[in-house]
Order: C-alpha cells, then structure tokens, then sequence
C-alpha cells in the first residue's frame, strides 16, 4: 500500500539553526501537503506543492517537491521556538483522493 | 477561511459503550472526508474515507463494524465507535475536502479515552 516516510523522525537545534525534514513516497504523487501540528493541537495547514520541481517560499520556510514528484522536504532558516512541533508531509496519490501522512518529523527548538 | 467543526473535543466512555463524533464543514460543502486516528508521538493514519450520499471506504486493517461512519449530508459526517474498549482510546480527527476550491481542512479532533 501507499506509504510515505519521513526522516528523521526527531530533531532537537539550537535557535537559530537551520532544519530540514525530507519526505519521500513509495508512489507517485499528484500532489504533496505539508503540516504543522503542535503538541496537544491538530494539523494545521501549511502548503501545497503540485508542479515536478516546485519551490516554494514562506517566510523562513522553503518547501520542495522532486523531479520524480516521490520525494519533498521542508527547510527551515534560523528556527526560533516558535516553530516547535511535528512537521508532517501528506501525499496524495495519482490513483485517488485520499491522502496519507508521512510519518511526521519532532522538531525542538533549545533557546 | 473555511473551518471544519469536530465535537466532542474529549470524551471519556466506558468500556462496551459506543461513541459518536461530528465533524461538520461550517462555510463549505465537503464532497469528501476522511477519518483518521492518532496514536501519541505517531503520525495520523488514514481509517476510511467517506463521500456524501454513498458508503464509506475503509483503509485495510479498519474495521467498518466497528467504526460505522455516515456521510449524510455535504456538511456532516459522523464516527461512531461501537462497542468501545480501551484500545480504541486515541485522538480522532476528520478532514473535509471543499468540493469546490478542493482544499482540504481539518477538524480539532476528539481525544476519546475508554475506561
């Protein structure tokens, strides 16, 4: 079945580090999600990358999707405490509208 | 923005009891929602999607007994988690998918504790 891996599962900087988590899928994707949740709340949406190649910028965060649309990665520049929280990818595969969530990547911030 | 209301946010049952959860699309019509549970420190994973007016499809492994979801309107869609036990304790979550802008929003889920 569809699966989605992230790496690493948990990453502790300093503030002012950068970080990246990488997402790669078994299968193709039409489109790939990433999300925010922090301890004790819900997902909360940050974007959406669709195009091969994709690059997309918020702020400090920059967000990737492959050639091959299998694999993405969210960078973060200089962290501050304030990005504490699970970092989750979610694909959605070419055959259907369901999408699944990576396995999420803990990122803690040591002021 | 659109918003996706899920209530109850915590419930506490007991054991044999069943629980039902809401999650209603508030200024949006949801073609589609998904249901997911999540296990502390784990990922979300996907238990079954449901599209307005038809049965719902369960992930492998889910049992639909035992997890009956209806999805009678475009903006309501409910969990029900028959006969409880507390192996079914986790945190449930919904996410809608706007029929016509097709972004998906989620719910604040439910953290269900079974006794």
């Amino acid at each position: 079945g569809q699966q989605v891996m992230q790496i690493p599962q948990y990453q502790h900087v300093q503030e002012g580090e950068d970080f990246t988590t990488y997402c790669n899928s078994s299968t193709t994707l039409s489109n790939i999600q990433w999300y925010k949740q922090r301890p004790g709340g819900h997902p909360v949406f940050l974007i959406q990358l669709v195009k091969s190649g994709e690059v997309k910028k918020q702020k400090r965060l920059t967000f990737q999707f492959g050639e091959a649309k299998k694999n993405s990665s969210l960078h973060i520049t200089a962290t501050q405490t304030t990005d504490v929280g699970t970092y989750f990818c979610a694909g959605i595969s070419n055959t259907g509208n369901q999408f699944y969530f990576g396995t999420g990547t803990s990122l803690t911030v040591i002021p | 923005g659109a918003v996706v209301s899920q209530h109850p946010s915590r419930v506490i049952c007991k054991s044999g009891t069943s629980v039902k959860i809401e999650c209603r699309s508030l200024d949006f019509q949801a073609t589609t929602m998904f249901w997911y549970r999540q296990f502390p420190k784990q990922s979300l994973m996907l238990m079954a999607t449901s599209n307005e007016g038809s049965k719902a499809t369960y992930e492998q492994g889910v049992e639909k007994d035992k997890f009956l979801i209806n999805h009678a309107s475009l903006t309501l869609s409910t969990l029900t988690v028959t006969s409880a036990h507390p192996e079914d304790s986790s945190f449930y979550i919904c996410s809608a998918r706007d029929r016509v802008f097709g972004g998906y929003t989620f719910g604040s889920g439910t953290r269900l504790t079974v006794v």
